[in-house]
């Protein structure tokens, strides 16, 4: 079974702290990607990669970073955290090009700013 | 942005019924899936129907796919307490690389 681990549950931060959101996955996975989830927006996509250091911007990109240095891990960064950042962050993976494309998600974290 | 939307947002029913989700959609997509997102967790992938399929089984879920309206329905049979959830279907288009398309969801509550 693929498994997708993030790296805190649950994470509280003051406003304007940097802050590290990290995800791994175990299945050699090419892409991998970061949500944040919100009542009444469903999932919205921030980032993407489909390989390493490789990145592509999703939905929402503006106040956040990515890097990957490793295939099999993924990190999203909060230059500065605000409060309208506040929200629950799913990380997934999936097979390449090639397909099928069904991803595989993290339990979440939810990150708190205050 | 979101493309597939999700009718009804919340669902109620009694265990042992049948529960039906519907999925609408705008563009044209590659294949259509159907998750399925325990409360405060991660998401887990149910079922994949790709384009040039109607109808696919997984155990209790049906699901159906009608290009023509670009619409989809997820049925789940003889619903059980576990099934509360929320379910999403997701669209892979066929001009978005690998990302996938969510919908806002649908709250399924299945009552004992």
């Amino acid at each position: 079974d693929v498994k997708v681990t993030q790296s805190s549950r649950y994470l509280v931060k003051r406003t304007g702290e940097k802050v590290f959101l990290e995800c791994v996955q175990d299945m050699d996975h090419e892409n991998m990607f970061w949500y944040r989830q919100d009542p009444g927006l469903g999932l919205r996509l921030i980032y993407f990669s489909y390989d390493v250091k490789m990145k592509e911007k999703g939905d929402i990109p503006e106040g956040y970073s990515v890097s990957r240095e490793k295939k099999e891990r993924f990190s999203l960064i909060l230059e500065s955290a605000s409060t309208n950042q506040t929200s629950m962050y799913l990380c997934a993976s999936s097979l390449g090009w090639r397909g099928p494309y069904e991803q595989y998600f993290g339990p979440g974290t939810r990150l708190t700013v205050t | 942005s979101q493309q597939g939307e999700e009718d009804p947002q919340a669902l109620s029913i009694q265990e042992g019924e049948n529960a039906t989700m519907n999925c609408s959609y705008k563009t044209s997509i590659n294949n259509l899936q159907w998750y399925r997102q325990n409360s405060g967790r991660g998401l887990v992938h149910l079922i994949l129907i790709r384009s040039n399929e109607r109808e696919k089984h997984s155990g209790r879920l049906r699901v159906t796919l009608d290009t023509s309206k670009k619409s989809s329905s997820l049925l789940i049979t003889a619903s059980r307490a576990a099934d509360t959830a929320s379910y999403f279907c997701a669209t892979k288009n066929n001009n978005a690389g690998n990302m996938l398309t969510f919908g806002g969801g649908t709250r399924l509550m299945v009552k004992p």
